[in-house]
């Protein structure tokens, strides 16, 4: 069975400073997709950015990019220039490309952002 | 493209009571999700629905719990006997067959208590 790890709870970064939240996932399958979802405070949950596993190149949506390292099943994601809006919980996810599982996400246990004025 | 909407909001209940929960897709979004994320957890899959097809369900999924989706647009989650534990975030998302059918759009949730 699949596994997403996000090793920080929490995490703190200064307006306009640049702040990296890790990911870590296992499995064995060799083709999938992985996502950032972002959570404000009581607010519904919106995808930040998504990355193809067969696509080598990391996936970026603005002031948002990921490193995907595939050998090391490693999934980061780097916040620039860093704004208040920014606050929220982010859940990364995994979801087969195929086999049986095609319909869940699997999701880690978030890493909580603070973003300091 | 309104989103995807869930109803109610909230929903505070006695233990053993049943509760009904709705979730309305995006428009012409053939796959449907029901998650359930607990305080200081990520959401944990339910099950989920191709059309009026229900595909995949969650050893989460106990007996008490039962989904529908009649028509294939919008669906229903219902708990019998709600117990304490059932205290939690109830999601939905969609997304479409194809063309970035493996992003799913989320709902805003149904928190539900239970007392």
């Amino acid at each position: 069975a699949q596994t997403v790890t996000q090793s920080q709870p929490e995490m703190s970064v200064q307006e306009a400073e640049t702040v990296t939240l890790s990911c870590t996932y296992d499995t064995s399958e060799s083709d999938y997709y992985l996502f950032w979802y972002k959570q404000p405070p009581s607010r519904q949950m919106i995808l930040v950015i998504r990355q193809e596993a067969y696509k080598q190149q990391n996936a970026t949506e603005n002031r948002f990019s990921v490193n995907f390292q595939k050998a090391a099943k490693s999934f980061s994601l780097k916040i620039s220039d860093s704004q208040l809006g920014d606050a929220a919980m982010y859940f990364c996810a995994y979801k087969s490309r195929y086999g049986g599982s095609q319909g869940n996400l699997i999701f880690g246990k978030g890493t909580k952002l603070s973003v300091k004025p | 493209d309104t989103g995807v909407s869930q109803d109610p909001r909230h929903k505070i209940t006695k233990r053993g009571q049943n509760v009904t929960f709705r979730c309305d897709p995006i428009s012409e979004h053939n796959r449907l999700y029901w998650y359930r994320q607990t305080l200081g957890q990520g959401p944990e899959f339910l099950t989920y629905f191709q059309n009026e097809a229900q595909l995949e369900k969650s050893r989460l999924l106990s007996d008490r719990f039962s989904a529908e989706r009649p028509k294939g647009s919008f669906s229903t989650l219902e708990i019998q006997r709600t117990e304490q534990g059932d205290s939690a975030m109830y999601l939905c998302a969609s997304s479409p067959l194809r063309g970035g059918g493996e992003t799913q759009y989320f709902g805003p949730g149904t928190r539900l208590l239970v007392l």
